[in-house]
């Protein structure tokens, strides 16, 4: 069974700097999703940025860009130039592309702080 | 766009009591699905359904947790009787479809079983 790993339960940076959230994962497959979620306070579940497994390049949205490591199974995210709005619980969740199950497993999260 | 909704937002009840939630997902969205996140943790799937049929049901605990589409839009998720670790967030999600398709969260549902 996939399993996603978090290793940070939380993390602080300060504001404007740059800070990176750490994720592994473990499958057998070679065809799946990658997703990171940002869970603000306020509990809605946002998508912060998501890779396909078949593509090479880095994903990147504004300030949030990935690192992932394919045969490393690693898959960590970059938050550059962070702000204030940024803190939040973060999730890393992997998702199959095999049949029609869109069964996404999530790691346990890592809570971030933007000091002022 | 309006967003996914759920109702209501908090509920406390006490062991052994029922409980539903309702999810009114993104307009057009043919699929739904009902995670539970326990404080500390991820979200874990519950159940997914496909327009009124359901595509997954694997990890929900089907003793006590039942949860219908019936007209392949709104979807209700009930807890009888409840237990103490059922004290979670619910959260539902919709998207187009399955497959590559975005999950969007609704605000969740915060139960407390006492």
């Amino acid at each position: 069974a996939q399993t996603v790993t978090q290793s940070q339960p939380e993390m602080s940076v300060q504001e404007a700097e740059t800070v990176t959230l750490s994720c592994t994962y473990d499958t057998s497959e070679s065809d799946y999703y990658l997703f990171w979620y940002k869970q603000p306070p306020s509990r809605q579940m946002i998508l912060v940025i998501r890779q396909e497994a078949y593509k090479q390049q880095n994903a990147t949205e504004n300030r949030f860009s990935v690192n992932f490591q394919k045969a490393a199974k690693s898959f960590s995210l970059k938050i550059s130039d962070s702000q204030l709005g940024d803190a939040a619980m973060y999730f890393c969740a992997y998702r199959s592309n095999r049949g029609n199950n869109n069964d996404m497993r999530f790691g346990a999260g890592t809570r971030l702080t933007v000091k002022p | 766009e309006a967003g996914v909704a759920q109702s209501p937002r908090y509920k406390i009840i006490e062991k052994r009591q029922s409980v539903a939630f309702w999810c009114n997902p993104i307009s057009g969205h043919a699929t739904l699905y009902w995670y539970q996140q326990i404080l500390g943790q991820g979200p874990k799937l519950l159940i997914q359904f496909q327009n009124n049929g359901v595509v997954d049901d694997s990890q929900l605990p089907k003793d006590r947790f039942s949860a219908e589409r019936l007209k392949g839009v709104d979807s209700t998720l009930k807890i009888q009787p409840a237990k103490l670790e059922d004290s979670a967030v619910y959260l539902c999600a919709s998207s187009k479809d399955r497959g590559l398709e975005t999950q969007y969260f609704g605000p969740g549902t915060r139960l407390l079983v006492l």
